[in-house]
Formats: C-alpha cells, sequence, structure tokens
C-alpha cells in the first residue's frame, strides 16, 4: 500500500459547483496533514493544514480528516477556474512529509 | 524576506558532468529538503537536513550529494549526470510541524 495515496484524476467540476478531493494515507501515526496546490510549470503551494479530527475551513476551502479511516478530503466551494491545478495530499511521518502524486483539477466555465 | 530561492531555474548538463543545485532560505528554517518532481509524478524526496551537520537520505537519494554547513544553504550535487536525473527539482524549508514553503524549481535537462 502506497503511505499516500489519491485518484489522479482529471477531476471536471462546473465553475460555481463543489470540488471534493480525497486522499487516504496508511501510516497511523501521523499527526499533521496538508493540501498543496501546483499550478503547471510551478512549485506547490500550501493551502490547508489539518492536525486534528473534524473540519477545517479557510475562506472556500474546507479540509476534513477521519484518523480512524486515515482519510483526508478537501472541498473548494463556489469553484473558480482560477482553482484548476493539481492538488497534492501530504501526510508528516517522522522529519519529513510524504506526497501523493497529486489530483489534476479542472474547473469547467 | 525571500523565502527559499533556488538557483539555476534552468540548466542543461551533457552525460557525465556534474553540477551543484544551491538552496537558500532566509526564515531561520532548521528542517531542509530535496525533491525531484518526473512529468505527471510526484514529488519523490532524495535528501532531508535537520539542521547544519546533519543529513540523511530519502527515497531516491543515488546519484546526488548532499550537505549542509549553515542553517540557511542545502546545496544538492549531481556527479555524473545521467537522463534519468532529467527533472524539476524543488527544494523546501520548514519548521516541522506546519507544512514547507517551497522554491521556485530549477529544471535539469541532462542530453
Amino acid at each position: 500500500q502506497k503511505e499516500v495515496e489519491q485518484n489522479s484524476g482529471p477531476l471536471s467540476v462546473p465553475e460555481g459547483a463543489i470540488a471534493s478531493l480525497n486522499c487516504t494515507y496508511s501510516d497511523r501515526g501521523s499527526q499533521s496533514f496538508f493540501w498543496y496546490r501546483q499550478y503547471s510549470g510551478k512549485s506547490p503551494e500550501l493551502i490547508m493544514s489539518i492536525y486534528s479530527n473534524g473540519d477545517k475551513e479557510d475562506g472556500r476551502f474546507t479540509a476534513q480528516l477521519n484518523k480512524a479511516s486515515q482519510y483526508v478530503s478537501l472541498l473548494i466551494r463556489d469553484s473558480q477556474p482560477s482553482d484548476s491545478a493539481t492538488y497534492l495530499c501530504a501526510v508528516n511521518r517522522d522529519d519529513k512529509i510524504i506526497f501523493g502524486k497529486g489530483t489534476r483539477l479542472h474547473i469547467l466555465p | 524576506n525571500a523565502g527559499v530561492t533556488q538557483t539555476p531555474k534552468f540548466r542543461i548538463l551533457k552525460i557525465g558532468q556534474s553540477m551543484t543545485l544551491q538552496c537558500t532560505q532566509d526564515m531561520n528554517h532548521n528542517y531542509m529538503y530535496w525533491y525531484r518532481q518526473d512529468p505527471g509524478m510526484g514529488l519523490k524526496l532524495i535528501y532531508y537536513s535537520v539542521g547544519a551537520g546533519i543529513t540523511d537520505k530519502g527515497e531516491v537519494p543515488n546519484g546526488y550529494n548532499v550537505s549542509r554547513s549553515t542553517t540557511e544553504d542545502f546545496p544538492l550535487r549531481l556527479e555524473l549526470a545521467a537522463p534519468s536525473q532529467t527533472s524539476v527539482y524543488f527544494c523546501a524549508s520548514s519548521n516541522r510541524e506546519y507544512g514547507y514553503t517551497f522554491g521556485s524549481g530549477t529544471r535539469l535537462t541532462v542530453v
């Protein structure tokens, strides 16, 4: 089992709708969870971090964590064309952060 | 406040040549990392450092070397470049629990 798994997509969502991105992880000892956004040809940018079970909201973004199910998700409300990017789920392990391969999100105008 | 600075941004190497990718951060972070990203793939950890004088291998260290003589700098050395090292290289730094700050990347082509 891979340490961090994501559906590679592409996930196509109409503009204004909710985009839902999912991620599972294998290490039950992980304590910190992150979502990064990466535009084509650019470096990853941290958009959300979550450390405890439940929801964390920041603007149009909501991160959800369920440690019992080893599941992390990211919801993007009122999706905009500028949200079209690859979203990387990341999980800490010891002194490192392990990344999933990312989900490509395409917002349809 | 520049964050994480990587140089060069682009480089073409011939097979067998060597080069050093530079990475400097001004956030006084103890943790620094080198990743490579191949097209359509995720980030693979090459080497990392938890402080000056301390380095450790990541997932794909073969063909690379690092040093960490200061908190600010974490250069990545490629010896005897091979086509398999064609990739985009990202340096990142962290205060551990709050995620990484990435540099803008170095796009390397080995021909």
